[in-house]
């Protein structure tokens, strides 16, 4: 059965800590790892990674997937309160059109 | 350009009743997907339509179903409600689904069911 895990389930930093955010993912046929951040409303894109290795950036946000081990890090430097949210992984499949979601990290940033 | 737009944004049903939730994608999107969210299950795939036609379906009992109209719209709908259906329910567009194509979400639908 296809899985996503992800690591640590939550989270409390203070403002301009970096954090590393973990998903493992067990999907048949894998095509790409997605990466979405949850405030109180509509998940947001951040990420949709189909190549090992390839580093994605947007601003103070990275992320990385290793294909080998299964794994995908979404890492945020000098973390601002607005980043608290819940960040979800999604794995998704070459066929079946659906995404696997990881049960997410909740992330607070403190000031 | 408008977002993935659903309706309605909050209800509050009785065991035993149907509701029925509606989707509008964004301009050009003709895939759409659902899924429902709860605390302890997180995002859970409900099923995804494109062009009418329903392309993969979760493992979700036959109270659940869905639609898809010739403009793209969808509609889910869950009947004979019971109190573990209280979730928040959310579409995604993208432009055909599947490999590659981003998905967006909408603000969702959140049902209590008392």
């Amino acid at each position: 059965e296809d899985k996503v895990v992800q690591s640590p389930l939550s989270l409390v930093v203070h403002e301009g800590d970096t954090v590393t955010l973990n998903c493992s993912y067990e999907v048949t046929n894998f095509r790409s790892l997605l990466w979405y951040k949850q405030e109180k409303k509509a998940p947001t894109f951040l990420f949709m990674l189909t190549s090992s290795g390839i580093e994605k950036k947007s601003g103070r946000l990275s992320s990385i997937l290793d294909k080998k081990e299964l794994f995908s890090i979404l890492n945020i430097t000098a973390t601002q309160t607005g980043d608290s949210a819940v960040y979800l992984c999604a794995a998704e499949s070459n066929s079946g059109y659906a995404l696997n979601f990881g049960k997410g990290t909740s992330l607070l940033v403190t000031p | 350009k408008a977002g993935v737009t659903q309706t309605p944004r909050y209800l509050i049903k009785t065991r035993g009743q149907q509701v029925t939730l509606s989707c509008s994608p964004i301009s050009g999107h003709r895939s759409v997907s659902w899924y429902q969210q709860t605390p302890g299950q997180g995002l859970q795939f409900l099923f995804e339509y494109f062009s009418e036609t329903q392309r993969n379906k979760g493992n979700f009992p036959g109270r659940f179903s869905g639609r898809q109209f010739s403009n793209s719209r969808s509609e889910m709908n869950v009947s004979t409600l019971e109190l573990g259906d209280s979730a928040l329910y959310l579409c995604a567009s993208s432009l055909a689904g599947g490999v590659g194509n981003t998905i967006y979400f909408g603000e969702g639908s959140w049902l209590t069911v008392v």
